[in-house]
């Protein structure tokens, strides 16, 4: 199986960074994705990496290490709209259960 | 362009009946996955179809099946009813197969096993 830890909750300041972490345990890792979800809301696409090192995309960023099961989303310049669950989902390349999420991070954006 | 369309929006039923979810992906879409999400388990994935054939499927017994038609459009069946089936139920559509592409997800179906 897959196993996949997300801190549960965290609250940041408006305009300040935060960092979203996720670790993972997998067979035949084939990326990770990170997913916004705004409180009943479906899930929107934010970024996939399948190779080590950061991307980024506006104020969004992305890194992963797949030696150390460990992945990041960095949020800069955070807004109020911001305030949503982060879902990291690991992809394997084979068997059953190919894509698992984590719980999700929530994240409240404070003025 | 119309994003993914997903009917009926909410649905009410009880402990051992079965139920049809339908899914609509965007147009030229022919992927499409579906997902159970809950407060306790998170977002938990099904299986995804493509070209009307099963690719990947999760860790749901054999009650939960789906099928894709030659438009793309799915449908997810529930059968024999439990209560912990109450969930919402999203779908996802992507260009390509193999979970590896982009997904946009519709707005679910909200799903209550009484």
């Amino acid at each position: 199986g897959q196993n996949i830890d997300q801190p549960t909750e965290m609250t940041a300041t408006e305009g300040a960074i935060v960092q979203i972490n996720c670790t993972y345990q997998t067979s035949g890792f084939n990326g990770l994705f990170w997913y916004q979800q705004h409180a009943g809301e479906a899930p929107t696409f934010l970024s996939y990496n399948v190779l080590d090192g950061l991307e980024e995309k506006g104020r969004f960023s992305s890194f992963l290490s797949r030696s150390k099961g460990y992945s990041y989303l960095l949020l800069k310049e955070l807004q109020m709209k911001d305030s949503a669950s982060y879902l990291c989902a690991v992809l394997r390349q084979y068997g059953n259960n190919r894509l698992a999420f984590g719980k999700g991070n929530q994240v409240v954006v404070i003025p | 362009k119309a994003g993914v369309t997903q009917t009926p929006r909410y649905l009410i039923k009880t402990r051992g009946q079965q139920v049809t979810l339908s899914c609509s992906p965007i147009s030229g879409h022919r992927s499409v996955s579906w997902y159970q999400q809950t407060p306790g388990q998170g977002l938990q994935f099904l299986f995804e179809y493509f070209s009307e054939t099963q690719r990947n499927k999760g860790n749901f017994p054999g009650r939960f099946s789906g099928r894709q038609f030659s438009n793309s459009r799915s449908e997810m069946n529930v059968s024999t009813l439990e209560l912990g089936d109450s969930a919402l139920y999203l779908c996802a559509s992507s260009k390509d197969r193999g979970l590896i592409n982009e997904q946009f997800f519709g707005p679910g179906t909200r799903l209550t096993v009484l």
